[in-house]
């Protein structure tokens, strides 16, 4: 395996089921982020991980719930979530130094259907 | 606080013609400046990013970019277009220095018609 691998590549679920989402970076990277990508929509950036730390969380509802155990894998634990949460999910990995020049590597996405 | 605009939320062209896709950031000091590539059903893809020096920047697929910095722009060509360039392309900036995240354009779809 290389590069960014996400799982599952789709997913349907209840408003009242709980289901993750997983990724996993096989790039050595030490930095993580979820974006979600909706229709007529820019990226939006979600969660970002940075040595294992939560560095940033642009106000996502508490129904998204991040987990990084390490530096490769990343989940989004997702309970309880409403039809306006059906997207595209994004994981990416950087390889952040002190001058912060990494580019993003993106997994191909995950697409979540709430019924 | 930084952004990133593109021009055209879709732009078409025919085969083999002249390919420019509009980007402009806004930044109180030069910014790295990224183009990504998403086919349907993909994640985005690194085309091509400018960092320091040479502003006229290749990438992959026979893509370029040139920043400008008197204009604030990072607009992407390719002299050719090809079927297999139809995707969405987002141009996305990053602050100097510092792990700010990238900030990405809403994206540009391109059209080739035969």
């Amino acid at each position: 395996e290389t590069g960014v691998t996400q799982t599952p590549r789709h997913l349907v679920m209840g408003m009242t089921n709980k289901k993750s989402l997983k990724c996993e970076q096989h790039l050595g990277h030490n930095a993580m982020y979820w974006y979600k990508q909706s229709a007529k929509k820019p990226l939006e950036l979600m969660f970002v991980y940075s040595l294992e730390e939560r560095v940033e969380n642009n106000s996502v509802p508490s129904r998204f719930s991040p987990e990084c155990p390490n530096s490769s894998h990343l989940f989004l634990h997702l309970h309880t979530l409403q039809p306006e949460d059906s997207a595209l999910y994004l994981c990416a990995s950087s390889q952040e130094a002190a001058v912060g020049r990494g580019e993003l590597f993106f997994g191909e996405g995950s697409r979540l259907t709430v019924l | 606080a930084q952004s990133v605009t593109q021009l055209g939320s879709h732009v078409s062209v025919s085969e083999g013609a002249l390919v420019l896709l509009r980007c402009n950031y806004s930044s109180s000091v030069p910014p790295y400046l990224f183009w990504y590539v998403q086919y349907p059903n993909q994640g985005l893809q690194l085309l091509l990013k400018y960092t320091t020096g040479a502003t006229l920047v290749k990438g992959i697929n026979g893509f370029e970019a040139e920043f400008k910095k008197s204009e604030t722009s990072f607009h992407l060509t390719k002299p050719s277009a090809h079927m297999s360039d139809a995707a969405e392309y987002f141009c996305a900036v990053r602050l100097f220095p510092g792990n700010t995240p990238l900030v990405f354009g809403k994206g540009t779809r391109l059209s080739v018609i035969a």
